[in-house]
């Protein structure tokens, strides 16, 4: 069964500092990866996927994340954040057999900006 | 708004009552899921549907709680006789297709208080 974890629950970093958010996948083959992040009271909105190819991927917002297969590791990083990314971010992984579709997340890293 | 539309966004029952949560998926999408996220956690797998079919249920809890998608009209979670532990935000996101390489878009949930 595919899972996923978050290491850190809770994350505060200066605005314009740098700034990577740790996800762990459980998956037997090569899986499918997303980054999503929740603003209060909003739903989830799709940052970047990870499924083939290049292990870096660049996604909306200034984010990018790196697929690392040896550390089972799909780490989200911007070079400077700003106050509005403060929110939670969740990564999730999606099946890689047939019709299979649901996504499984993991609990989440919610992220405080300090000015 | 050619998002995922969700209605209600909040909603409050007593113990006992009926909940019906609506999904109206993207234009051109066919695939819906319904996840379910608790306070501080993250989005859990419910079901999985296509037009007229239950494609995967795996995550629908065994009693009181039913989905359908049919061929007109919105994508309805049902859950009969509430209990307090029904209290959560359910997500609704779609597809245009099956696979999980298919980024699901998410709605901005329906927040269901149990009284």
């Amino acid at each position: 069964a595919q899972s996923v974890t978050q290491p850190d629950i809770h994350i505060t970093v200066s605005e314009g500092a740098s700034l990577e958010l740790r996800c762990n996948y459980s998956y037997g083959a090569t899986p499918y990866l997303f980054w999503y992040v929740q603003s209060p009271g909003q739903g989830l909105q799709l940052l970047l996927k990870y499924f083939s190819g290049d292990t870096l991927v660049q996604g909306i917002k200034g984010f990018e994340a790196e697929f690392k297969r040896s550390q089972s590791s799909f780490n989200l990083r911007k070079p400077s954040v700003h106050w509005s990314d403060a929110a939670e971010y969740f990564c999730a992984v999606g099946a890689n057999t047939g019709t299979a579709s649901k996504l499984t997340f993991g609990t989440g890293t919610r992220l405080q900006v300090t000015l | 708004n050619a998002g995922v539309m969700q209605n209600p966004r909040h909603l409050v029952r007593r113990r006992g009552q009926e909940a019906r949560l609506r999904c109206s998926p993207m234009k051109g999408h066919s695939h819906v899921y319904w996840y379910r996220q608790l306070p501080e956690e993250g989005l859990k797998f419910m079901v999985y549907l296509q037009k007229e079919n239950i494609i995967d249920e795996s995550g629908m809890p065994k009693e009181r709680f039913s989905a359908e998608f049919p061929k007109e009209g919105p994508s309805i979670l049902r859950i009969q006789q509430v209990v307090r532990g029904d209290s959560a935000a359910y997500f609704c996101a779609s597809s245009p297709g099956a696979g999980g390489s298919q980024p699901q878009h998410f709605g901005d949930g329906t927040r269901l208080s149990i009284l």
